[in-house]
């Protein structure tokens, strides 16, 4: 079975700070890892994506993640948070060939100024 | 270019009552997927299907209903609902050969409330 831990529902940073929010998964397999963002009242945004080409990935808004098979992680990060960044984080694994996706309990970040 | 389109936004239910919640895709995407959402618990997986007139059972699927007649459309049926029903619930679809390697697209959610 296949799992995502996000470890602490809620992370509050300071405007300008580093922004780290963690995610581990279990797999039997490498999987494809993504991460999304969601704002209040809206749906879930695709914010990056890992399918196995470089280790690090950019994304939307200054956030990049990168996955590290020994650690099995693919923590998300912004080197400078802005008051806008203020939102909900998902973790999400699916596997190759598999339409099923899992995603993590998710990561609340506030941005305090 | 809409995307994933559900209706309604906000729905308030009496306990037993039943109803549809709606779900359509206008990315001719196959796979297609129900959540919901609740405090904590991250998104939790209902029904899903893999196509037109194929569908299967998610982590929670007690309860719902779906069908799929058509590519597009993916609705969502409550049978008698319960206030444990209580959640956010997003529709999302995702489309290509190997629909793992894409993210999925997701619709804006619809709030419902069981009293």
């Amino acid at each position: 079975a296949q799992s995502v831990t996000q470890l602490g529902s809620h992370v509050s940073v300071s405007e300008g700070a580093l922004v780290l929010l963690r995610c581990n998964y279990s797999s039997s397999v490498p999987p494809y890892l993504f991460w999304y963002v969601q704002y209040p009242n809206q749906g879930l945004q695709l914010l990056l994506k890992y399918t196995s080409a470089a280790t690090l990935v950019k994304g939307i808004n200054g956030f990049e993640a990168e996955f590290k098979k020994s650690e099995t992680s693919f923590h998300l990060t912004k080197p400078s948070a802005h008051m806008s960044d203020a939102a909900e984080y998902f973790c999400a694994v699916s596997l190759y060939n598999f339409n099923k996706f899992y995603f993590g309990s998710g990561t609340k970040l506030n941005v305090k100024p | 270019n809409a995307g994933v389109t559900q209706t309604p936004k906000f729905q308030v239910l009496k306990t037993g009552q039943s109803m549809t919640l709606q779900c359509a895709q206008d990315m001719n995407h196959e796979y297609m997927s129900w959540y919901r959402q609740d405090p904590g618990m991250g998104l939790r997986l209902i029904h899903y299907s893999v196509g037109a007139g194929i569908t299967d059972q998610g982590e929670v699927p007690n309860g719902y209903n779906v069908s799929r007649s058509t590519t597009e459309d993916f609705p969502l049926r409550l049978l008698s609902a319960a206030p444990s029903q209580t959640s956010v619930y997003f529709c999302a679809s995702v489309g290509g050969s190997e629909p793992g390697l894409y993210g999925y697209t997701f619709g804006s959610g619809t709030r419902l409330t069981v009293v």
